[in-house]
């Protein structure tokens, strides 16, 4: 069955430090993986997402991730947190073949602290 | 930018009764989505819809539910008998009709059930 797991409940960074929220997979074949963001009283807003290619991809605000097929992982990074990137966020898989939903982990809240 | 909205944005119903919900997909989209977060739980995917049809549906998707496009603009869900556990944020996404293309949120309804 397909799963995401966001082991951190919260992050905490110190602003214009590098910050990494983890997120880990388990899908049959080969994985559409997505980054949202959820500020307060609003809707998910897409990142960034992996489909082939680079393993790096580069998404909105300055944020990348990392994809990693042995360790099933597709972590988000920014080099320089903000205040203003405190929110929760969401990874969240698709499978390749045969279904579109949208599988989220339990989402991590990034708290930047000034 | 274009945006998925949705209304209303708080919907207060008692027990049994019935609530519609509604979105407007971005205009050129032909995707569809309705998820739901319980509070303080994961997102939760409900169905999806493409061409007038159901696409796919989750084991929460009971007889409970339906969802129509009525018309060119509008996405609708309904739930004919409110239950308390039906209390969530529910969200509509939309998504173009590219295979790798992101799905797009809206804000949400927040449905309590009293």
């Amino acid at each position: 069955a397909q799963s995401v797991a966001q082991p951190e409940d919260q992050v905490n960074v110190a602003e214009g430090n590098p910050l990494t929220v983890k997120c880990t997979y388990s899908v049959s074949g080969n994985p559409y993986l997505f980054w949202y963001v959820q500020y307060p009283n609003r809707g998910l807003q897409f990142l960034l997402k992996y489909i082939t290619g680079d393993n790096l991809v580069k998404g909105s605000y300055g944020f990348e991730a990392e994809f990693n097929k042995s360790q099933t992982s597709f972590h988000l990074k920014k080099p320089s947190a903000l205040v203003s990137d405190s929110a929760l966020y969401f990874c969240a898989v698709r499978a390749r073949e045969g279904t579109d939903k949208l599988i989220f982990g339990t989402g991590t809240r990034l708290q930047v602290f000034p | 930018e274009p945006e998925v909205t949705q209304t209303p944005s708080h919907q207060v119903t008692q027990m049994g009764q019935e609530v519609i919900l509604r979105c407007v997909p971005i205009s050129n989209h032909l995707y569809f989505y309705w998820y739901r977060q319980i509070l303080g739980q994961k997102v939760e995917f409900l169905v999806s819809f493409y061409n007038n049809e159901i696409s796919e549906k989750s084991e929460i998707f009971d007889d409970q539910f339906s969802v129509e496009r009525p018309d060119g603009s509008n996405f609708t869900l309904k739930i004919r008998s409110t239950k308390l556990e039906d209390s969530a944020m529910y969200f509509c996404a939309s998504r173009g009709s590219g295979t790798y293309n992101e799905q797009f949120f809206g804000p949400g309804t927040r449905l309590t059930v009293l």
